[in-house]
């Protein structure tokens, strides 16, 4: 099972994009890539999924190069209210099976 | 509005107690999880079921427990709980065959044991 490296946390100002990279070395063939967001005392909140090259929603962009062994969650513009930890993750295809979260990102915004 | 509820949000037990855990999704999803989740080591999946009475093992099923008996209820039982199990648990669900990875969270109970 593929496991996902990311930076510890990371910090930034109101109105300027952010850019959180992982790590993937090992994702397999049949493996989607998906990132979550979690405020403090909530349970994660799904953000965006990709397979390859990049998809885009009124939230956020992913990045992901050919390989696939990394991807990028871009936040244009991000708030205060972006302040949350950021999870990536691989699983199988559909359905999730086995996912596996790393320790996430913590992003703190600040004013 | 999809929605997945725990039991409890906040909960304390002794030692030993047996402990119950439900979360109940009212999306008729096949997939039900059941991670805890302990600063800095991010969720790790303790159990997780793809149907009524079918459940699989995750990272970290040792002390813990699982029962689904109808499609929208899934249980996570702690036998003797220890306090080494004193963490927040979430419960997620997610519908199968779909393309998308998007699992739905409950708030979380937060578990201490004494």
């Amino acid at each position: 099972l593929a496991k996902t490296t990311q930076p510890i946390s990371m910090d930034s100002y109101e109105g300027q994009e952010v850019n959180i990279t992982c790590s993937h070395n090992n994702i397999a063939t049949n493996d989607y890539i998906t990132w979550y967001q979690q405020f403090p005392s909530q349970g994660p909140r799904f953000i965006i999924q990709g397979y390859k090259t990049k998809v885009t929603n009124e939230v956020a962009s992913l990045f992901i190069p050919a390989d696939r062994k990394s991807s990028t969650l871009s936040l244009p513009r991000v708030s205060l209210s972006d302040t949350a930890v950021y999870y990536c993750l691989v699983a199988h295809g559909a359905g999730g099976f086995k996912t596996i979260f790393g320790a996430g990102t913590r992003l703190f915004v600040k004013a | 509005d999809v929605k997945v509820t725990q039991s409890s949000r906040y909960l304390v037990k002794r030692t030993g107690e047996k402990v119950f855990l439900e979360c109940v999704q009212d999306m008729d999803h096949e997939n039900m999880f059941w991670y805890r989740q302990d600063p800095g080591l991010g969720l790790r999946l303790i159990y997780f079921s793809y149907d009524v009475k079918m459940k699989e093992k995750g990272d970290i099923p040792e002390g813990y427990s699982v029962s689904r008996e109808k499609k929208e209820r899934f249980s996570l039982i702690l036998e003797s709980a220890s306090t080494n199990q004193t963490s927040m648990y979430l419960c997620a669900s997610i519908l199968a065959g779909e393309d998308s990875n998007e699992q739905y969270f409950g708030p979380g109970t937060r578990l201490t044991v004494t």
